[in-house]
């Protein structure tokens, strides 16, 4: 099993859909979760860390579910510029701090 | 206020080679990161540096080296290039240990022939 999965979609939604990607991870001793957005041929960028709690952040909701193992994205009424690849990214505390990142979801929204 | 620069923006190297590749961090950053991402895939953790010493590593061949500089600043170096290290290589910068949130380069796009 790798130690973070995604689906890697494509994800192929209408403008105002909401989509949930999950992200599941092996290492139970992970401690920081983030989402990253990255377009085309560009580098990274981070969307939102993932709290114990959950967080939201406008129109996107993060959640951690520990006890399964995975972390889930939420995009609600979907925009053409949501379009791009989500990535989760798992890092655990301890001695080995090493992030570990999915290899990403594509998300492609249309008219 | 400067983000994470690379440079260069793309390199194209013959089997055997070395490249050298640069890093200047965020302002305010001390903890730099390097990763290969190869086409279709996630990010691979390559390393991280913090007060000028390797402090991570990931799974990647002695090949692979580093160095930071005082100014927090860093370089990746690859010996020996092989077909398989075509790549964009992304340089992530952060505040501190062990991991915190990471922004990232343009990246350099490297091609080995």
């Amino acid at each position: 099993r790798k130690e973070v999965e995604q689906d890697p979609g494509p994800f192929n939604v209408p403008e105002g859909a909401t989509v949930a990607f999950n992200c599941t991870y092996s290492n139970s001793a992970s401690q920081s979760f983030f989402w990253y957005r990255q377009d085309c041929r560009k580098e990274p960028k981070l969307l939102m860390s993932v709290y114990s709690s959950g967080n939201e952040d406008g129109r996107f909701t993060a959640q951690l579910n520990r006890a399964s193992q995975y972390i889930s994205l939420l995009i609600r009424d979907s925009k053409l510029s949501d379009s791009a690849t989500y990535l989760c990214v798992v890092a655990a505390s301890g001695g080995s701090y090493i992030p570990t990142f999915g290899r990403g979801t594509s998300l492609i929204v249309h008219p | 206020d400067a983000g994470v620069t690379q440079s260069p923006t793309h390199l194209i190297k013959t089997r055997g080679q070395q490249v050298t590749l640069r890093c200047s961090p965020k302002s305010g950053h001390d903890t730099v990161s390097w990763y290969q991402q190869a086409l279709g895939q996630g990010p691979q953790f390559i390393f991280q540096y913090y007060e000028e010493e390797e402090r991570q590593r990931g799974n990647f061949p002695d090949r692979f080296s580093g160095h930071q500089f005082p100014n927090y600043s860093s370089e990746l170096n690859v010996n020996a290039l092989l077909l398989g290290d075509s790549a964009l290589y992304l340089c992530a910068s952060s505040q501190g240990l062990p991991y915190n949130e990471q922004f990232f380069g343009p990246g350099t796009r490297l091609t080995v022939l």
